[in-house]
């Protein structure tokens, strides 16, 4: 069965540390693959999306990166974390238009 | 700016009463999806209507679409306390990813 995993389900961070989120998608291949931040009460904005390995297009100018290093892993990075960067991060993917994307569990990410 | 506005933002109601949301977009589209999230949780998609569509129905849940007013809305039938969540649109126009708007907090009162 297709399953999508994500982790840390929270995660705790001081400012100016780096960051590293996990993205594994299972049971399908070749996914599209995204990552959107959503701010409490808030859309989600989209962050980054991929086709394939090692193509990755950014939509928010940021410290934040992202890379496709296999066909089902998608990783979310920064070297320096802002107080801004809190909030939810939720990883998504999809391999049809037409049916929609599947949502991973997403990471609470709190910078203190 | 976002591409879907759901409305209300928030909506409080009976269990057993209906719940209308409802979405407005700016572009064209190829498509408009509706997903709930639970608190705290990720997002689940629900219903994706196309846009040579006008109405389509699944289980309690009823969505349409009129694309001449860039709208479209969402009806929970025979609402039940375990709908209380948040309600996004989102669209797609073919180009880079989903455009999500900023939701509806439904409360079901038991």
């Amino acid at each position: 069965s297709q399953t999508i995993h994500q982790w840390p389900a929270t995660l705790v961070q001081p400012v100016g540390s780096p960051l590293s989120l996990e993205c594994t998608v299972e049971g399908t291949s070749n996914p599209n693959l995204y990552w959107y931040r959503q701010a409490a009460g808030r859309g989600l904005q989209l962050l980054f999306y991929s086709v394939g390995i090692g193509q990755i297009s950014s939509e928010v100018p940021q410290n934040l990166s992202a890379s496709r290093p296999q066909d089902r892993q998608f990783i979310l990075s920064s070297k320096k974390l802002l107080l801004s960067d809190s909030g939810f991060y939720l990883c998504a993917w999809t391999t049809d238009a037409n049916y929609g994307y599947t949502f991973g569990s997403g990471t609470r990410l709190t910078v203190v | 700016s976002q591409q879907g506005e759901e409305d209300p933002q928030a909506l409080s109601i009976q269990e057993g009463e209906n719940a209308t949301m409802n979405c407005s977009y700016k572009t064209s589209i190829n498509n408009l999806q509706w997903y709930r999230q639970n608190s705290g949780r990720g997002l689940v998609h629900l219903i994706l209507i196309r846009s040579n569509e006008r109405e389509k129905h699944s289980g309690r849940l009823r969505v349409t679409l009129d694309t001449s007013k860039k709208s479209s809305s969402l009806l929970i039938t025979a609402s039940r306390a375990a709908d209380t969540a948040s309600y996004f649109c989102a669209t797609d126009t073919g180009r880079r990813a989903l455009t999500f708007g900023s939701g509806t907090r439904l409360q079901v009162q038991p």
